[in-house]
């Protein structure tokens, strides 16, 4: 099975500041025939389901605002909120579907400083 | 618009059976996988397993041996079983569309289990 693991576990920062997430998996999820990285990124707020950020690391979900990034490749990917908006406080979690389990980060928070 | 609308029972006592159901609609049923993940109260996500619409499956192998999914293609449902539930097992369930070799995209509303001794 595929480890993910997140760091930091949380993290405050302050409005219009820069917020980023590390997760690094414990076996690459880059699949060399089509060069993808089977990697996503998830926003959950309290009492709702997660909601899809970024998938194949780095693609934006439609409707998702310009200010999340994701970048990375292999085994260590990075989500950047670039400018953070008091709606962006939640739990991030990375999740690989390279290989089943489609293992889960164990989360990251985000809180507002 | 996809949704997923999900229901069963709230209440369990150790070692009886969880069932839910997912009802899915506003999209083709079929060309993707549907997937169950669960959240137990304050923790994590955890991947539970997925079927597609012909009935192929893969399920996560901490679980396997108590779970089972199913398809009903002319109710556009899916279900998940999971038996001899523990404290363990209580969780928030969700289901959820995952893409064909892609990221899960859409996410039902979330059931809470909770099972008591």
């Amino acid at each position: 099975d595929i480890v993910m693991t997140q760091s930091p576990d949380s993290l405050t920062v302050s409005l219009g500041e820069r917020a980023t997430i590390n997760c690094k998996s414990s076996r690459s999820v880059l699949y060399s025939s089509n060069n993808k990285n089977y990697l996503a990124w998830f926003q959950q707020k309290p009492g709702q389901p997660p909601k899809l950020l970024i998938y194949w690391a780095s693609t934006r979900e439609s409707g998702v605002p310009d200010r999340f990034s994701g970048s990375g490749s292999g085994t260590d990917f990075t989500l950047t909120i670039s400018s953070l908006q008091a709606e962006d406080v939640a739990v991030y979690y990375c999740q690989q579907y390279y290989s089943t389990p489609h293992s889960f980060g164990q989360g990251t928070k985000l809180e507002i400083k | 618009q996809v949704q997923l609308q999900q229901w069963g029972a709230g209440l369990l006592k150790t070692s009886e059976t969880l069932s839910l159901t997912c009802a899915v609609s506003g999209e083709s049923f079929s060309g993707y996988y549907w997937s169950w993940i669960r959240q137990p109260p304050g923790k994590g996500l955890e991947w539970i397993g997925e079927i597609n619409h012909s009935g192929g499956s893969n399920y996560n192998p901490s679980l396997k041996s108590r779970v089972t999914m199913s398809v009903d293609t002319s109710e556009n449902q899916i279900s998940l079983m999971l038996r001899s539930v523990t404290a363990a097992d209580t969780a928030v369930y969700y289901c959820a569309r995952k893409r064909n070799l892609g990221p899960v995209d859409y996410w039902g509303q979330g059931s809470l289990v909770t099972v008591s001794s």
